[in-house]
């Protein structure tokens, strides 16, 4: 799996928009990115995945570049309950080698 | 409701003394993997196992052994803990190896003395 690099914390005013960069430059053309999110110390929740397209669920949006290099998760009205740390992974079918290990992420205070 | 279940949520050990945790699906998948996670190192896979008696190394697999006898069931055994496998520990699940998304046990804090 092709590695990511996020920055390491950000801050959001509650209600504005939180836009959370992630670059994976080493990308392959069958792997997706895929987002989490973990609140305190439970298990990571999966946000939003996609490949080459933008994305929208009830949860966020997913913004990928054209050359699939980097990708914005966007949260479009930040509460407290978003504050979290974020993952961006990518996952996708790479012969036999299934590892997948997250980074540090990217930890999101929203601010009231 | 479909879920990963890990057991227990808590638990305090002293070094030597074998121990496994236990880990759960309920939703058929074919993966799953476990994870130690430890302050400012994000989640680092310790296994995972792509099928029944299909298991395979993660990134940091020492003192750990796994075992995948039944599709549901993944436990994580420490044979002989020691106090730098104190961890929060997550086992996960998904329906293949690539692009499906992960779903995550509630974890397993372990304290290792």
């Amino acid at each position: 799996d092709a590695k990511t690099t996020q920055p390491t914390s950000m801050d959001c005013a509650e209600g504005r928009a939180a836009n959370l960069p992630c670059n994976h430059s080493t990308i392959s053309g069958n792997e997706y990115v895929y987002w989490y999110r973990q609140i305190h110390s439970q298990g990571p929740q999966y946000i939003i995945h996609g490949l080459k397209n933008n994305e929208t669920n009830e949860m966020a949006s997913l913004i990928i570049t054209e050359d699939r290099k980097s990708s914005t998760l966007i949260l479009p009205h930040a509460t407290l309950r978003d504050t979290a740390v974020y993952y961006c992974i990518v996952r996708g079918y790479t012969s036999n080698d299934y590892k997948l290990s997250f980074g540090a992420g990217t930890t999101v205070t929203v601010r009231a | 409701e479909a879920q990963v279940t890990q057991n227990p949520r808590y638990l305090i050990t002293v070094t030597g003394k074998k121990l496994t945790v236990t880990c759960s699906q309920n939703m058929n998948h074919e993966y799953m993997s476990w994870y130690r996670q430890d302050p400012g190192l994000g989640l680092r896979q310790i296994y995972y196992s792509m099928n029944v008696e299909v298991t395979d190394k993660g990134d940091v697999p020492e003192g750990y052994k796994v075992s995948r006898k039944e599709k549901r069931n993944f436990p994580l055994i420490l044979e002989s803990p020691s106090p730098n496998q104190t961890s929060l520990y997550f086992c996960a699940s998904s329906f293949g190896g690539g692009n499906e998304k992960l779903f995550f046990g509630s974890g397993t804090q372990l304290s290792v003395l």
